[in-house]
C-alpha cells in the first residue's frame, strides 16, 4: 500500500529556505505526478504546485517565484524548496499523489508542520 | 484563478439527518473537474468525490456529488458519527488548482 511521509525542519527562520522531502513507499515514484499543498493552522488548503512524470512543473503563480520541486527517483523522494520565507508560510505541508487519469490529488501524506520564526 | 465559495460555513445536524453542502465557482469548472475531500482533526484530507459525481474507491454510497458548470453539491444522505468533519471542494480543471474555504459538519 502506498505510503507518503513528509519530513524536514519544523522550524525555519524568516528569509531562509524551507526544505521538505516526501518519501514514497509501497509504490513507484516514477509512475505518478506529485503535488504539494499547505494548510495554515485553522485555515483552508492552498495548492503549491505539481511535478509531473516528465519532470516538468506547474507552480501556483502566488508562490512561483519562490518554489522549486524535484524528484529523486533513486531515493524515492519528492522535494519542496520555498525560499525567502515569512511567518505567512507557517503551515502544515502535505505531499500528495496525483491520479494519472483525472489529474487530481487522490492520496495524501499525513503532513508536516513548519513554523517560520526567529 | 477560479475562486470556490462553500456554504454554509458550518452545518449543525444530528446523526441520521441529511447534509447538503454547496460549492460555487467564480467561473465554469472545466470538464466538471470538481472534487470533494473530507478532513478530520489532525488528519490529511481524504478524497470522496471526483469529476463532480464519481465516488472514490472505498467511499460509502451515502456520499454523493452533483452539479455542473459553477454550482456543485455534496450530499450525505444519512449522517453517521464518523461523518462529522470538515469538507472541502477543489477544482482541478484550470491551473492553479484551487480549494474552497470548507464547510464544517458538526453534531447538533
Amino acid at each position: 500500500q502506498l505510503q507518503l511521509q513528509e519530513s524536514g525542519p519544523g522550524l525555519v527562520k524568516p528569509s531562509e529556505t524551507l526544505s521538505l522531502t516526501c518519501t514514497v513507499s509501497g509504490g513507484s515514484i516514477s509512475s505518478y505526478s506529485w503535488s504539494w499543498i499547505r494548510q495554515p493552522a485553522g485555515k483552508g488548503l492552498e495548492w503549491i504546485g505539481r511535478i509531473y512524470t516528465s519532470g516538468g512543473t506547474n507552480y501556483n503563480p502566488s508562490l512561483k517565484s519562490r518554489v522549486t520541486m524535484s524528484v529523486d527517483t533513486a531515493k524515492k523522494q519528492i522535494s519542496l524548496k520555498l525560499n525567502s520565507v515569512t511567518a505567512a508560510d507557517t503551515a502544515v505541508y502535505y505531499c500528495a499523489k496525483v491520479n494519472g487519469t483525472y489529474a487530481l490529488e487522490d492520496y495524501w501524506g499525513q503532513g508536516t508542520l513548519v513554523t517560520v520564526s526567529s | 484563478e477560479i475562486v470556490l465559495t462553500q456554504s454554509p460555513g458550518t452545518l449543525s445536524l444530528s446523526p441520521g439527518e441529511r447534509a447538503t453542502l454547496s460549492c460555487r465557482a467564480s467561473q465554469s469548472v472545466s470538464s466538471n473537474f470538481l472534487a470533494w475531500y473530507q478532513q478530520k482533526p489532525g488528519q490529511a484530507p481524504r478524497l470522496l468525490i471526483y469529476t463532480a459525481s464519481s465516488r472514490a474507491t472505498g467511499i460509502p454510497d451515502r456520499f454523493s456529488g452533483s452539479g455542473s458548470g459553477t454550482d456543485f453539491t455534496l450530499t450525505i444522505s444519512r449522517l453517521e458519527p464518523e461523518d462529522f468533519a470538515l469538507y472541502y471542494c477543489q477544482q482541478y480543471g484550470t491551473s492553479p488548482v484551487t480549494f474552497g474555504g470548507g464547510t464544517k459538519v458538526e453534531i447538533k
